[in-house]
């Protein structure tokens, strides 16, 4: 069945380094790709999403590239601030009825 | 345009008590999804709506988990009788319709605990 593994957490790192969070995925049919965002009590908000291969999505400084060959969706960005850290959720969804599957979110400490 | 709106934001109850969530979707969308949020993992689909209808509830433990959309707009979900194993965070998401690939919209959420 369809599937999201991404990297585990806790990643720290100071501001203004470079970020990348691996997402991998497995899906039958065509999906859309996703990445949202977790701020410490809130819901999840999109990020940005990809909805075919070799799409790029961005925001906020943020993108990703939905890779079919290398079945990836790593999510990046060139210089993090503390304001973003947060839980971020690769996933994937479009396929069935547009069930989603989320992968277990990976932890984003920024440190000034 | 309103989001999803869900209530109570939080509770506490005692196991085997019983406990009941809502959730309103945005206006205009079909499909509604409720899921399980344990601490440090990500959501889990309990329940998925589309209008009044269920699409997927593989994953709702039936004996004790119900959940109903009466009118094709707003959604509860109910526990009863609540474990220890069900504190978690329960999220409400809605999207226009199941075709395509329609981002989900989510509410805040309701953080319960069972003591």
């Amino acid at each position: 069945g369809d599937s999201v593994t991404q990297m585990e957490g806790p990643v720290t790192l100071s501001e203004e380094a470079f970020l990348t969070i691996n997402c991998t995925y497995t899906a039958t049919g065509y999906p859309s790709l996703f990445w949202y965002v977790q701020y410490p009590g809130e819901g999840l908000q999109l990020l940005l999403k990809a909805t075919k291969a070799d799409d790029k999505g961005s925001n906020k400084g943020f993108e990703a590239t939905y890779r079919k060959e290398t079945t990836s969706f790593h999510l990046e960005k060139g210089s993090v601030q503390v304001s973003d850290s947060a839980v971020y959720f690769c996933a994937l969804g479009g396929n069935n009825f547009n069930k989603f599957y989320f992968g277990s979110g990976t932890k984003l400490n920024v440190k000034p | 345009e309103a989001g999803v709106a869900q209530s109570p934001r939080y509770k506490i109850i005692e196991k085997r008590q019983s406990v009941a969530f809502w959730c309103n979707p945005i206006s205009g969308h079909a499909t509604l999804y409720w899921y399980q949020q344990i601490l440090g993992q990500g959501p889990k689909l309990l329940i998925q709506f589309q209008n009044n209808g269920v699409v997927d509830d593989s994953q709702l433990p039936k004996d004790r988990f119900s959940a109903e959309r009466l009118k094709g707009v707003d959604s509860t979900l109910k526990i009863q009788p609540a474990k220890l194993e069900d504190s978690a965070v329960y999220l409400c998401a809605s999207t226009l319709t199941t075709s395509g690939s329609n981002e989900q919209f989510f509410g805040p959420g309701t953080r319960l605990t069972v003591l």
